[in-house]
Formats: C-alpha cells, structure tokens, sequence
C-alpha cells in the first residue's frame, strides 16, 4: 500500500510563473489537507479537502492560492504568480476520516528565484 | 487562537540518555495530539497519537502524556540512540480539523 504521494518533490519558479503541487492520497484515503512550512517556522495549515468538496481553507493566502481535489486524480494545489515569500515545503497528507490519523507526503519544496 | 509551543528548540545529548521533550498549548479544546518525526529532506512520520480522552500513549522506546487541563504534552525517549537525531513535531488537532504545529525540537544523539 503505497503511503501518500507528491509531485515534483523539487520545483523552481520564476517570479509570475504559476506553480502546480500534486498530491496523490494513500489508497482508501478521501481526505487531503495542506500544509506549508516557510524556513525557520513550524507547519502551517492550509486548506482541507474532501472528493470535489474544499471544507476548510481558513489557512489558505486570501489571493494567488487554490486547491482541489477532483472526483478522479490528485489534489492539485495552485499557485499563480508566484512571489519569492512562497518559496516553502507544502506538504500534504491523507486521511480516512475527518478525525483520523493524518498521513503526510516527503513535501513539495517550492523554490521562486 | 490555539498557539502550540515546543520546549526547547534544540537539545543535544549522548547516546543512552533518556530525554523529555515538551510541547504546550493554549486551548484545551482538542481533538486529539500528536507527535511527529521529520527527518531532513524528508515528510513527516507521526509517532503517537493521544485523543482528548487518554492520557499517554506508548509505542517502544516513546511514550507521550497529555495533560489537556493544563495544555501540556511530553514525548519521552528512553535510551536514546543515535538514529533518533531528527526534529520532532508537536500538533494539535481542533474542532475543525485544523492541525496546529509547534516549531518543532532538533534532537540530536551524539555517539
């Protein structure tokens, strides 16, 4: 049973470019949740997902940031032009449950030059 | 606003010593706590987890208490080794689901 699955692992952007992180949750998993860590600073949450439903982006940045996670394929977090301040480890992890163990992915490490 | 705090920052010891590593938090209505591991370049892997309604969970060499009443948690490591260098991650989880983060403790083994 493959653990929960992220790609790229590394992506560099320049400024204004859109950065795309994909999350594939553990098999049986309907549940998805992002989080971010800048340098120096603990993981932040960002948004919870469940199949085709957002049910709690209260950490998600009010402007440039989305996410979904559509009926077939992974979750996709979206950043549009990206600035250097989004340069951070995203993590995502997975779920069977809303109150279950939340198992996290190795990161997406996002780097804007 | 739940704030989650880890105490200390950094810890270093020798090889065979057992340790304490402490997190606090504001609001003690939680879901459950968990304590993390995140290895450098690496995701997280969670260690324990408490629910609002225990009081310490134990898993080989770690055991973790919870004290809600007094928004505090401990993750004990007994005979520690060097393959336990990492940083260690204290999370509570709230009524939304939201999980809130400490800044994590870098522990360091020293052969």
């Amino acid at each position: 049973n493959a653990g929960v699955m992220q790609n790229p692992r590394h992506l560099v952007r320049r400024r204004g470019q859109e950065a795309r992180l994909r999350c594939s949750p553990m098999k049986g998993h309907s549940h998805v949740y992002w989080y971010r860590q800048l340098p120096e600073e603990g993981l932040k949450f960002m948004v919870y997902l469940q199949k085709e439903n957002i049910i709690d982006e209260s950490g998600m940045p009010k402007e440039r940031f989305s996410a979904e996670f559509p009926k077939e394929g992974p979750s996709i977090l979206r950043i549009q032009q990206v600035v250097r301040g989004d340069s951070a480890a995203y993590f995502c992890a997975s779920s069977s449950g809303q109150k279950e163990t939340q198992y996290f992915g190795p990161g997406t490490r996002l780097l804007v030059l | 606003k739940q704030e989650v705090t880890q105490i200390p920052a950094a810890l270093s010891v020798p090889e065979g010593e057992n340790l304490v590593l402490n997190c606090s938090f504001t609001d003690s209505a939680i879901y459950n706590l968990q304590w993390f591991r995140q290895d450098p370049g690496k995701g997280l892997t969670s260690l324990l987890l408490i629910q609002s309604s225990q009081r310490e969970q134990t898993s080989g060499r770690l055991n973790a208490s919870l004290d809600k009443s007094s928004g505090r948690s401990t993750l004990y490591i007994a005979a520690s080794q060097p393959g336990d260098s990492a940083t260690y991650l204290c999370a509570v989880s709230e009524r939304n689901n939201d999980m809130r983060f400490g800044a994590g403790t870098r522990l360091t083994v020293k052969p």
